[in-house]
């Protein structure tokens, strides 16, 4: 049983095209999030909702639009995708509390030809 | 703002050798720490957490890490390193009461047999 499954795996795509990633966690966690790792393996936070509110909002594009149906699920949509979009997102989730780890999904390859 | 500074960013080992990675974060007042493991391809796995109590923290596969207040460090160490070791290391710090967990830039660790 995955606790943290995120879809899909590898996305290639245009420039221009608008794209969804999807995440679903089975941990019962009020927290999920949203995380940006570059091509030198730098990790940085995108967003993170609590219970269906969106409570961490770095400085991402607009294009950017995370959506939360419920506290399980926490998908991204891209908008107008550009070159430098190309990375690894990677979904997590956590109880809520700053003394609970983070549990993460496998991340999504996307690459923006 | 808190922040992670891991200034080791590639270390290169033999097997059996001891393991110490450095690990320092910036934030005035009362953190959790933690470090992941990244394994080639996959997603971040939790090693350890250190968030009251005892300052030297064991975790799994024979990794321990020892918060030292006074200097700001919680460093990750292993007495004999495997080729399975192999890795991306990142150390990570969240404020208490503060949702966003923040990451250093990670450290490679290649072990040679």
């Amino acid at each position: 049983d995955t606790a943290v499954s995120q879809t899909p795996k590898y996305l290639v795509t245009q420039m221009g095209n608008d794209k969804s990633i999807k995440c679903e966690q089975n941990l019962g966690h009020d927290t999920m999030y949203w995380y940006k790792q570059d091509s030198k393996k730098f990790l940085k936070i995108m967003f993170s909702y609590n219970n269906k509110e969106l409570i961490i909002n770095e400085t991402v594009p607009n294009r950017f639009s995370p959506k939360s149906p419920d506290k399980a699920h926490l998908n991204l949509h891209i908008n107008s995708l550009e070159l430098g979009d190309s990375a690894v997102y990677f979904c997590a989730s956590s109880q809520g509390s700053s003394h609970s780890p983070l549990h993460f999904g496998n991340g999504t390859r996307l690459t923006v030809t | 703002a808190q922040s992670v500074s891991q200034h080791n960013h590639h270390v290169i080992l033999s097997e059996a050798a001891s393991l110490e990675l450095g690990c320092n974060y910036s934030y005035g007042g009362t953190v959790n720490l933690f470090w992941y493991v990244q394994y080639p391809g996959q997603h971040l796995q939790l090693l350890l957490k250190y968030f009251s109590g005892d300052p030297l923290v064991k975790g799994i596969k024979g990794f321990e890490a020892e918060f030292i207040k006074s200097k700001f460090s919680f460093n990750l160490r292993k007495p004999s390193v495997q080729w399975s070791d192999t890795a991306e290391y990142f150390c990570a710090v969240r404020a208490l009461g503060n949702e966003k967990l923040t990451f250093g830039t990670g450290t490679r660790l290649t072990i040679i047999p």
